[in-house]
């Protein structure tokens, strides 16, 4: 069964930094891309990042400079190192697997972490 | 990076049809067919409802349909019922990235 557990969120103050994890199990990390969601409170869905199989990454012009998407093979877990945090950052942070390689949709999600971004 | 566009809401009674509308351009929605549907109910994580404009996954019933038209793309569900009541998702690939619509909140009446 495919399982996804994001942990690491928490209050942090603005421009601090959060790393957050996502515990994959059912299959291989490294052999699917992954990619981490967010939501603000009370509203919609926003696209962060990706990690292809292959290792090239890619960012939401918002967090771009500033985020880092990575994967530990080992421990079949995903991360998102988040620096200069802001406050327009505060939101549930959703990590999304990506079907198959060379597919385009997220067919399994973590239930999320919440990243309070306040001083 | 621009967000596509939903209705912010929608409504209809039980048994009948509903259709939420998604647009955008011609760089996301009108130049792949790559759209895909999410339901998320209060305090749960999405779940996907259609994948590459109008296929479904398994255990998804058969009353959500997709398709696409241009740059606008559209979610159909059929008989409604009180379970459906939901905030529905698009999504588009493009070139690397993603962009999500803003969201439509469906109540059944």
């Amino acid at each position: 069964e495919v399982q996804l557990v994001e942990s690491g969120g928490g209050l942090i103050q603005p421009g601090g930094s959060l790393r957050l994890s996502c515990a994959a199990s059912g299959f291989t990390v490294s052999s699917n891309y992954m990619s981490w969601v967010r939501q603000a409170p009370g509203k919609g869905l926003e696209w962060v990042s990706v990690i292809y199989s292959g290792g090239s990454t890619y960012y939401a012009d918002s967090v771009k400079g500033r985020f880092t998407i990575s994967r530990d093979n080992s421990k079949n877990t995903l991360y998102l190192q988040m620096n200069s945090l802001r406050a327009e950052d505060t939101a549930v942070y959703y990590c999304a697997r990506i079907e198959a390689v060379g597919a385009t949709y997220f067919d399994y999600w973590g239930q999320g972490t919440l990243v309070t971004v306040s001083s | 990076q621009s967000a596509l566009t939903q209705p912010a809401s929608v409504s209809g009674s039980p048994g009948q049809s509903i259709t939420i509308s998604c647009t955008g351009t011609s760089s996301d929605v009108g130049g792949y067919n790559y759209v895909s549907w999410y339901q998320q109910h209060p305090g749960k994580a999405p779940k996907l409802m259609i994948y590459d404009v109008s296929n479904r996954p398994s255990g998804v019933s058969n009353r959500f349909s997709g398709s696409k038209s241009g740059n606008t793309a559209s979610l159909t569900i059929s008989g409604l019922q009180a379970e459906d009541e939901a905030d529905y998702y698009c999504s588009s690939y493009t070139s690397s990235t993603w962009v999500f619509g803003g969201g439509t909140k469906l109540t059944v009446l």
